[in-house]
């Protein structure tokens, strides 16, 4: 079956502009959630959805949002793009059963410049 | 809040041979999760492996195994003969039950394979 799929795969942004990031989760998957990845920081949780309602959220600040369709699709945000946005963000989706843990997608690498 | 910390930013082993990747854990839950991932250069997280709390038994999956000491908070990763597949970065992440549906992950470990 077909995987997490995020696009795009890369994706170069001048600061003040906006993004929008797109995750299809595993086929049945009802949970998406999405996590920041840079050198300094590692692996940073930003918010997770379910059928179509924010369930936690990570600490972030507000330019940072997301949505989940109810194809369980989900888009991430992000406004007025600050350098330090720069990063790889990682789009996961799971069945909701802690045991079994997230699938991920290869991820959005976002530069900007 | 739980935290994860693994202690070897880098770790290097011949191909074939045994290498064992450290993961400790902090959290005054009972009952959770624990996983290592692995992200290759292609930057896909992939699943390894995964352990349940209230399992004593120690999880296994073909060539990776882990030693899990829940009294000492410990999750290391055993990789039996290693192939030069195996080189990328190990993640240990850590899950609670219910409540809070996110992973928490440590910094990562670089394993490199060589030939």
């Amino acid at each position: 079956k077909a995987g997490v799929t995020q696009t795009p795969r890369y994706l170069i942004k001048t600061r003040g502009q906006q993004v929008t990031l797109s995750c299809s989760p595993i086929s049945g998957h009802r949970s998406v959630s999405w996590y920041q990845q840079t050198p300094g920081q590692g692996l940073q949780f930003l918010f997770e959805y379910f059928s179509e309602t924010q369930r936690n959220k990570g600490n972030f600040p507000g330019r940072f949002s997301g949505r989940q369709f109810s194809n369980s699709r989900s888009e991430m945000n992000v406004s007025t793009l600050e350098l330090g946005d720069s990063a790889l963000y990682l789009c996961a989706s799971s069945l909701a059963v802690p045991r079994d843990g997230y699938t991920f997608g290869s991820g959005t690498r976002l530069t900007v410049v | 809040a739980q935290t994860v910390t693994q202690s070897q930013p880098e770790m290097s082993v011949q191909e074939a041979e045994t290498v064992t990747l450290s993961c400790t854990y902090d959290t005054s839950e009972n009952n959770y999760y624990l996983f290592w991932y692995k992200q290759p250069p292609s930057r896909q997280m992939i699943l390894v492996i995964r352990q349940e709390a209230y399992k004593q038994q120690n999880a296994t999956e073909n060539r990776f195994s882990v030693n899990f000491q829940k009294a000492a908070k410990s999750f290391s990763l055993k990789i039996s003969d290693s192939q030069l597949g195996d080189t990328a970065m190990y993640f240990c992440a850590f899950r609670t039950q219910g409540g809070s549906e996110k992973l928490v992950f440590g910094k990562g470990t670089k394993l490199t394979v060589n030939p």
